[in-house]
Order: C-alpha cells, then structure tokens, then sequence
C-alpha cells in the first residue's frame, strides 16, 4: 500500500500511562503533520515536521506531548502521563511538500489511531 | 467564534442535491478545501479553489466561494448513499498548516 498508515488503530490505555502513537508516511514526502479531532471537533494542529528542518511544535497543548521524526521516514507521537481530556482520533498526513502549491502538495491523510484514556 | 465554521449535519434523499455551506473569518485565506472523511478512514482531499475563483466544477461537485461573505459552499448532485461521510472545509493564509472546520456529517437516505 502507498498511502500513510498509522499503528495502532485503537488504543484504551488508563489514566496516567504514557503512549506512543506511530505513523509511516507516503514514502519521499518530506512533510508530515501531526493533528488531533476530539468527537465532534475540528482537526487540531498539533506538530509539523519539513525534512531536517526543526519542527513546528507550536500546536502541541502541553508538555507531556512531544513528537520525534527520523529523517523523512516514520514519526512517533508521545503522550505522557495520559489525561481523559486526551482522548481523541489523532491523525497523521504527509505531503511531498510544504503546502506552496496545493495542485501538487496535497495533503493525504492516515485513517489515525483512537486513543481511550480510561 | 472559530475561525471555519460548519453546520454539524445534513441530511438529503438520495437523488437530490446536497448543499454543505462553510464560513471563515480570514480575509486573506489563499487557499480553500473540501475534504471528505468516511468511517474509519482518513480525510480525503475532494477539491479546493483558490481564493480569487468563484466558482469550480468537478463532475458532480460544484464549489462556490464567495469572497465578500467568506462563504464557501461545495454542491453534490445527484447525491448517492456512498457520499454519506463527514465533509471538513479548510482553509490556507499561505502557510503550511490549514485550519479544518469542525466537519458536516451528510446523511443519505434512500
């Protein structure tokens, strides 16, 4: 398969535990996006990695949320000391290229991980 | 208020046209989007336009912006069960990170 796939699908973790969300994009897209749709909400920005460049963190709600890319291969999404408040679909995108010309750097979109803090 | 607003849901027979509207307050967005999303999957770019179009036409998807209004609107004809999904609007100022609606939830039913 050549679109971005996320692991796991769904996670029921409880209250306090850390986790560790993955994602593996589409393979040579440089930029990869971090998002987080809480039910009934909108897609909430969390981080933005572009190549070696530093990342974009200025979504990230709390210290407890860190991201990490190695090169433009996969990406981890960590969550420490897990709140009720974040469960949600986190989402994953990547895209060949940061958004400057959208007939060409489209973003495609994981079909995310369900996180359950109990 | 939120930056993209979106009615929560919709509902249409199936045949009909659907009609999903979107509003935004940024006067300077560049780029708009309409993605779809269907259960357990992820968002799917459907069509965007760009901020100095009024309208776009992709088979059944007509998409109307109007600019004054900063009201965005994307039409489905003919609209089938297999349209039934979440549908988001976004929008772009430029940057690399749009700004997603909270979705419409279109609900086709025979």
């Amino acid at each position: 398969g050549a679109g971005v796939s996320q692991s796991p699908s769904n996670k029921v973790t409880e209250k306090g535990k850390d986790v560790e969300l993955r994602c593996d994009p589409i393979s040579g897209h440089t930029a990869l996006y971090w998002y987080r749709q809480r039910l009934g909400q909108g897609l909430e920005f969390l981080i933005y990695f572009q190549g070696n460049s530093a990342p974009d963190k200025s979504g990230l709600p709390s210290d407890r949320f860190s991201a990490e890319r190695t090169g433009e291969s996969v990406s981890t999404l960590t969550i420490q000391r897990t709140q009720q408040e974040d469960s949600a679909v986190y989402l994953c995108a990547s895209s060949l290229a940061p958004l400057a010309d959208v007939s060409t750097d489209t973003q495609y979109f994981g079909p995310g991980t369900r996180l359950t803090v109990l | 208020g939120e930056d993209v607003e979106q009615s929560l849901f919709l509902s249409v027979r199936e045949g009909d046209s659907s009609v999903i509207n979107c509003t935004y307050t940024d006067s300077s967005s560049t780029y708009l989007y309409w993605y779809k999303q269907e259960p357990g999957a992820g968002l799917q770019l459907l069509t965007y336009i760009f901020s100095n179009m009024d309208m776009k036409q992709d088979q059944r998807l007509t998409v109307l912006l109007n600019k004054k209004d900063k009201h965005l609107s994307l039409r489905i004809a003919d609209t089938q069960t297999g349209d039934s999904a979440i549908y988001f609007c976004a929008e772009t100022r430029g940057s690399y990170i749009p700004t997603f609606g909270r979705g419409t939830s279109l609900i086709v039913h025979p």
